[in-house]
């Protein structure tokens, strides 16, 4: 059972390059969301969806864009990576029961 | 808005200690509570919840009791092992949804044998 898959979980980027983080779930939940990890921050919403076609804004949603196309994906997209996107994010899904089961996590470096 | 205020550590305890890491939130709405824990190199995995006032949530020795009065959820545990050193978050939903929720800035727990 594999969960709340996330990808890569390693990647380095230099400023004003752009990426995907891919999040991808087997479990047929309709909730997905995007979290950013910072030291002293703790986890911040980004982005959210609640069903396919379906997204909206977290906390912190600037800078970052997202799609659900289908239940099971939800990438994450940075334009153009800054060097304040520098973070660990964690995507998550859930039914409307409130327990989040989250991904391993992608750590992502702008140079 | 929602927030969550927690203990923000770090922690350091002996193995057999008594453990409590304080956490407050903000009384807007009915929020359903929780307790999530980050092991090293991992994601957040839900340890407990409480969905109204006064319930206790618990889960492997921790127990954690909603109280409106107060609007805190302290978590607690009688006796701590090497094995619980992780990061604790308290959370709360927001925003109205069941499934939106906001964390607090998490406590770092080191337990030494």
């Amino acid at each position: 059972n594999a969960g709340v898959t996330q990808t890569p979980k390693f990647q380095v980027l230099k400023t004003g390059q752009s990426m995907t983080l891919q999040c991808a779930q087997d479990m047929n939940h309709e909730y997905m969301s995007w979290y950013r990890q910072d030291p002293g921050m703790g986890l911040r919403l980004i982005h959210y969806s609640v069903g396919a076609g379906i997204t909206d804004q977290g906390e912190v949603p600037n800078g970052y864009n997202v799609s659900r196309s289908t239940t099971e994906d939800f990438p994450l997209r940075l334009l153009s990576a800054a060097p304040s996107q520098t973070s660990v994010y964690f995507c998550a899904s859930s039914y409307s029961t409130g327990e989040l089961f989250f991904g391993e996590g992608s750590r992502l470096t702008v140079l | 808005g929602d927030s969550v205020t927690q203990m923000e550590g770090p922690v350091t305890l002996s193995e057999e200690a008594f453990l409590t890491i304080n956490c407050t939130y903000t009384a807007t709405g009915y929020p359903s509570l929780f307790w999530y824990v980050q092991y090293p190199g991992e994601g957040l995995q839900l340890l407990l919840k409480a969905t109204k006032a006064d319930d206790k949530g618990s889960n492997k020795g921790f127990e954690a009791t909603y109280r409106k009065e107060t609007t805190s959820f302290h978590l607690e545990k009688g006796s701590v092992q090497v094995s619980d050193s992780a990061v604790y978050f308290c959370g709360r939903n927001s925003g109205g949804s069941n499934y939106k929720l906001t964390f607090g800035k998490g406590t770092l727990l080191t337990v030494n044998p």
